[in-house]
């Protein structure tokens, strides 16, 4: 079935920091990519997605571009800020039939002043 | 608008025993999903509600069961506890099912612990 795989954490950073988080994907066709957020404390929320090849999504400084020719979807920020430090998930959903949407193992991020 | 709705926040129960879970999505969700969210597997499936109808499965045992209700609320239940079902039960509420499920929006979550 589809899949995830993500870089473990967890990241330690300084603040204005490059981030950089990277994701790969296992998937037939071609699947729409996601990354979402859990701030401390808080619930799942959706950061950006693309839906097509050589699309880029992006949302409060982050940035990420799906690649086919290398199945990633790598989630980047140039400068970190403290408020940055959360979980972040990069998830994929094929298209088909089966809409759910599949999780990787989530990389903690510590944004440090 | 109220975002989505998990109740109770903390549970400790011990093994054997069972446990209902409810989930409140947001006003005008009509589809709810349900995941198990673990330190070492990250994000689980479990499984997907619309129009108080099961679209869809994960791979867990049959001790784990849901409903949703007319009013789009839905429980979530896990009967016989056992030590490894301890983990954040993370419920998330879209428009519709399909590819509306693209953009889910996820409650804080109930932290089950099996003691």
């Amino acid at each position: 079935g589809d899949s995830v795989t993500q870089m473990e954490g967890p990241v330690t950073l300084s603040e204005e920091a490059f981030l950089t988080i990277n994701c790969t994907y296992t998937a037939t066709g071609y699947p729409s990519l996601f990354w979402y957020v859990q701030y401390p404390g808080e619930g799942l929320q959706l950061l950006l997605k693309a839906t097509k090849a050589d699309d880029k999504g992006s949302n409060k400084g982050f940035e990420a571009t799906y690649r086919k020719e290398t199945t990633s979807f790598h989630l980047e920020k140039g400068s970190v800020q403290v408020s940055d430090s959360a979980v972040y998930f990069c998830a994929v959903r094929p298209r088909s039939n089966d809409y759910k949407l599949s999780f990787g193992a989530g990389t903690t991020v510590t944004v440090r002043a | 608008k109220a975002g989505v709705t998990q109740t109770p926040r903390y549970l400790i129960k011990t093994r054997g025993q069972q446990v209902t879970l409810s989930c409140s999505p947001i006003s005008g969700h009509r589809s709810v999903s349900w995941y198990q969210q673990t330190p070492g597997q990250g994000l689980q499936f479990l499984f997907e509600y619309f129009s108080e109808t099961q679209r869809n499965k994960g791979n867990f045992p049959g001790r784990f069961s849901g409903r949703q209700f007319s009013n789009s609320r839905s429980e979530m239940n896990v009967s016989t506890l056992e030590l490894g079902d301890s983990a954040l039960y993370l419920c998330a509420s879209s428009i519709g099912t399909g590819i509306a499920q693209e953009k889910l929006f996820f409650g804080s979550g109930t932290q089950l612990s099996v003691l």
